[in-house]
């Protein structure tokens, strides 16, 4: 069992829709959890973070922890054709310089 | 968020030159920087975790003669790709760890697009 599962998608949605996201993980010692954005060809950027379990909210991103079930979500509501990029997880447990866990990343297309 | 520039953001080469990639963290301090490859539409592979002062650790299958990473200061990690063959063609991203207030996160650079002729 890979240490972090994320279906690739792709996903196709209409503009205006609620996407959701998720992540499920195995190993229970991660306690730090990001959700990052990137566009073709470019970088990763962070959207958000999130520390153990509970819901965080920006704008029309919503992160949810479920540390119980080792299973976390990103939500876009009102999404835009701006939105359409690949969402990557990532998780960590901050033992030293062990790197961030990465799942595969969806592929998410909002269509106008 | 923090910043994590890249240089050079494209870089041809032909083959058998090395190319140098300097990856900087412009508002704060890192003792611990990344650096991955990306092929088209494939996820991030960690090549090797940058520490300064410090020799990088490599990940598996990852060479460290042909991968040399310099780590010399808190804001800047140098990849240099020696004796570039086309195979090295990718798209290398580093990311720098911001442990302020014991946080643990990491802040992406734009990326380097290397192609081997």
């Amino acid at each position: 069992q890979k240490e972090v599962e994320q279906d690739p998608g792709p996903l196709s949605v209409p503009e205006g829709a609620i996407v959701s996201l998720n992540c499920t993980y195995s190993n229970s010692a991660f306690q730090y959890f990001m959700w990052y954005r990137q566009y073709s060809r470019k970088g990763p950027e962070l959207l958000m973070y999130t520390y153990s379990s509970g819901n965080k909210e920006d704008g029309r991103f919503t992160a949810q922890v479920d540390k119980s079930s080792k299973y976390i979500s990103l939500f876009i509501r009102d999404s835009q054709p701006s939105d359409s990029a690949t969402y990557l997880c990532a998780m960590s447990s901050y033992s030293g310089n062990t790197p961030l866990v990465f799942g595969k990343g969806t592929r998410l297309s909002v269509i106008a | 968020g923090a910043v994590v520039s890249q240089h050079p953001s494209r870089v041809i080469c032909k083959s058998g030159t090395s190319v140098k990639i300097e990856c900087r963290s412009l508002d704060f301090q890192a003792t611990t920087m990344f650096w991955y490859r990306q092929f088209p539409k494939q996820s991030l592979m960690l090549m090797a975790t940058s520490n300064e002062g410090s020799k990088a650790t490599y990940e598996q299958g990852v060479e460290k003669d042909k991968f040399l990473i310099n780590h010399a200061s808190l804001t800047l990690s140098t990849l240099t790709v020696t004796s570039a063959h086309p195979e090295d063609s990718s798209f290398y991203i580093c990311s720098a760890r911001d442990e302020l207030w014991s946080t643990d996160t990491q802040y992406f650079g734009p990326g380097t697009r290397l192609t081997v002729l």
